[in-house]
């Protein structure tokens, strides 16, 4: 199946520790990202990457860090995990600058 | 000013009306709008692109982009329970690089 796929699909770990979500897409898209969706369902864009390349970084604080090992990966690892970094975690893949996004079927995490 | 608004709601139509689902954005340069539908505890799934200014039709949907008045529209026809959902809208931003999202609109659809 061409998907974006994310995993794991629940994560639930203390305030402290470190955790690392991933994503593949095998839809041969050039450019991923990552999304926050919060508790009142509003998705604020975190990270873009092209082609392996860092393109949008936006006021994420910096216990948040995306790498991209090549174009169909973008993982996201998050260090000293806070209560309000609990959420849903979108990636997503576009294959140019007009097209819309495809979702990945996102990651709650939970953070105790 | 928030960079797109749409009315949280919830707006609750009967089944077999028209549901309207309004929104506006602040970025001029914008030129490809999209909607998205999702169920609780599911991803966005579009249903709808429009980069033209005038309505498109697809179904039982239908999308209006008036750009001068930086308003787009989304209109569900016979309007299903299954249509029961939050409905985002989404706007690239001028350069084509960030697709910004609304809060979305929570729509029940009575039956």
């Amino acid at each position: 199946d061409t998907a974006v796929s994310q995993t794991p699909k629940y994560l639930v770990t203390q305030m402290g520790n470190d955790k690392s979500i991933k994503c593949e897409q095998n839809l041969g898209h050039d450019t991923m990202y990552w999304y926050k969706q919060d508790s009142k369902k509003f998705l604020k864009i975190m990270f873009s990457y092209n082609n392996k390349e860092l393109i949008i970084n936006e006021t994420v604080p910096n216990r948040f860090s995306p790498k991209s090992p090549d174009k169909a990966h973008l993982n996201l690892h998050i260090n000293s995990l806070e209560l309000g970094d609990s959420a849903v975690y979108f990636c997503a893949s576009r294959p140019d600058n007009n097209s819309p996004l495809h979702f990945g079927n996102g990651t709650r995490l939970t953070v105790t | 000013q928030k960079e797109v608004e749409q009315n949280s709601g919830p707006l609750s139509v009967p089944e077999g009306a028209i549901a309207s689902l309004n929104c506006t954005y602040s970025d001029r340069g914008s030129q490809s709008f999209f909607w998205y539908r999702q169920y609780s505890g599911k991803s966005p799934e579009l249903i709808m692109s429009i980069y033209s200014n005038g309505d498109k039709e697809d179904g039982r949907f239908t999308a209006q982009l008036n750009k001068a008045s930086q308003y787009v529209s989304l209109l569900i026809r016979d309007s299903q329970p299954s249509d029961s959902a939050t409905y985002l809208c989404a706007v690239l931003n001028t350069g084509g690089f960030k697709t910004i999202f609304g809060a979305g609109t929570r729509l029940f659809v009575k039956a």
